[in-house]
């Protein structure tokens, strides 16, 4: 079965830092995904970014880049110059391998609070 | 992107009836839907994976004959709380995929 660990409930950052909220995963598939979504107060999940296990470079959105640590099972969210709009959770999430290829499920972490103070 | 559109966004309702969700991919067809469970400061739980034209399958612990799925064309699934009582207050969210997963702007839903 697989799993996700987020491992802190709450984060704060100050406006213009970089934070990284971490993530650890547990699959004994080859073939994974890993996700990270936003979901702000007013509930809407918001992609963030994505990794596949066989991606070979870090994944990068804008301010937003994975740190995908395979061996350490490990794919951290590093949000640069924080701004006040990125206060919300944070969910790591992990794509099941599916027989018909993309209708596949997710398994969430528990998520992270993050707060940007001004 | 793809978009998934859900509603009602909210609604209120009075213990012992049903409610219904609806959940529509608008611009791409999906054999498949998925419904989520969230309590409040909580992930997201899997309720169940809806299939155009065939039964659902719920995981383990959902009852399916208080949340029913109908799946009825390639664009549109919906969840029907039956019932309802004030524990099912929660806020329900739906995905589709194209690609990667898109969800729904979710619904709270309150029983009084």
């Amino acid at each position: 079965a697989q799993k996700i660990t987020q491992t802190q409930p709450g984060m704060f950052v100050q406006e213009k830092e970089a934070v990284t909220l971490d993530c650890t995963y547990d699959t004994s598939d080859q073939s994974y995904g890993l996700f990270w979504y936003k979901q702000p107060s007013s509930g809407e999940m918001i992609f963030l970014i994505y990794q596949g296990s066989y991606d070979e470079q870090n994944a990068t959105e804008g301010r937003y880049s994975l740190n995908f640590q395979k061996a350490r099972k490990s794919a951290n969210l590093v949000i640069s110059a924080s701004q006040l709009g990125d206060s919300a959770m944070y969910f790591c999430a992990m794509r099941e391998p599916s027989v018909g290829g993309s209708n596949y499920k997710l398994t969430f972490g528990k998520g992270t609070l993050l707060t940007v103070n001004p | 992107g793809a978009v998934v559109s859900q509603h009602p966004s909210w609604v209120i309702c009075k213990s012992g009836t049903s409610v219904k969700i609806e959940c529509r991919s608008l611009d791409f067809q999906a054999t498949t839907m998925f419904w989520y469970r969230q309590f409040p400061k909580q992930s997201l739980m899997l309720m169940a994976t809806s299939n155009e034209g065939s039964k659902a399958t719920y995981e383990q612990g959902v009852e399916k004959d208080k949340f029913l799925i109908n799946h009825a064309s390639l664009t549109l699934s919906t969840l029907t709380v039956t019932s309802a009582h004030p524990e099912d207050s929660s806020f329900y969210i739906c995905s589709a995929n194209r690609g990667r997963a898109f969800f729904g702007q979710g619904t709270r839903l309150t029983v009084v």
